[in-house]
């Protein structure tokens, strides 16, 4: 149950766009579409944006989007505000009924 | 409205015993595996457990295999997380959550476990 891989910080300025990368393998993320995206606010319980690599739940803005390719999942963020700083999490079932989160990914909005 | 309220946390010493709760409301519980996540201060989120609606399938991750177990009472509405030989790196918050299509789509506040001597 090794985690997933993230870049440990993106950055971008208000408008622009940026993506984060979940790369895991081919027994997991390759295998499945059953990635998740969680943002995390510092000192908050984290919140889901992005279930089953492509879809946002009620209330999640469209500007948040998932995609993946292979064994890599992304999440992208267009048209960044400043209350999109938080920490994001990818997060996976990998078989045999367990699940793995990615090492998180700490957005800054210059 | 939708809610999961941990309880159970607090200052337990190593090798020590800890019963965590997770009180459901505004959902009907018996359906939805639920999961159990923990944070240690200043890290990422780590998956610890998960369990069907019936309690028929389990899984727990590598590091807490053998010494965490996950239980839950739908008549109660409430999953459990029963941890035993407590280790000073299990300190952590906590938090149970709700499992929708492989994600966890309500989550709790969290409840603080600290393992100290």
């Amino acid at each position: 149950q090794s985690a997933l891989t993230q870049p440990p910080s993106v950055s971008g300025s208000p408008g622009q766009s940026v993506t984060i990368s979940c790369t895991g393998s081919s027994s997991d993320v390759g295998s499945y579409n059953r990635v998740s995206w969680y943002q995390q606010p510092p000192g908050a319980a984290p919140k889901l944006m992005i279930y089953e690599v492509t879809n946002r739940p009620s209330g999640v803005p469209d500007r948040f989007s998932g995609s993946k390719s292979g064994n890599t999942a992304s999440l992208t963020i267009s048209g960044l505000q400043t209350e999109d700083e938080a920490d994001y999490y990818c997060f996976s079932y990998v078989g045999s009924y367990t699940m793995v989160f990615g090492g998180g990914t700490k957005l800054t909005v210059l | 409205e939708v809610q999961l309220v941990e309880s159970g946390g607090g200052l337990v010493q190593p090798g020590g015993s800890l019963r965590l709760s997770c009180a459901a409301s505004g959902f009907t519980f018996s359906p939805y595996w639920m999961l159990w996540v923990r944070q240690a201060p200043g890290k990422g989120l780590v998956w610890v457990s998960r369990m069907n609606g019936d309690g028929s399938t389990i899984s727990y991750a590598d590091s807490v295999k053998g010494r965490f177990t996950i239980s839950r009472d739908n008549a109660k509405n409430t999953l459990y997380l029963q941890m035993s030989s407590l280790r000073v790196d299990d300190t952590a918050a906590y938090y149970c959550g709700r499992e929708s299509f492989y994600a966890m789509d309500v989550w709790g506040q969290g409840t603080t476990v600290t393992v100290s001597s």
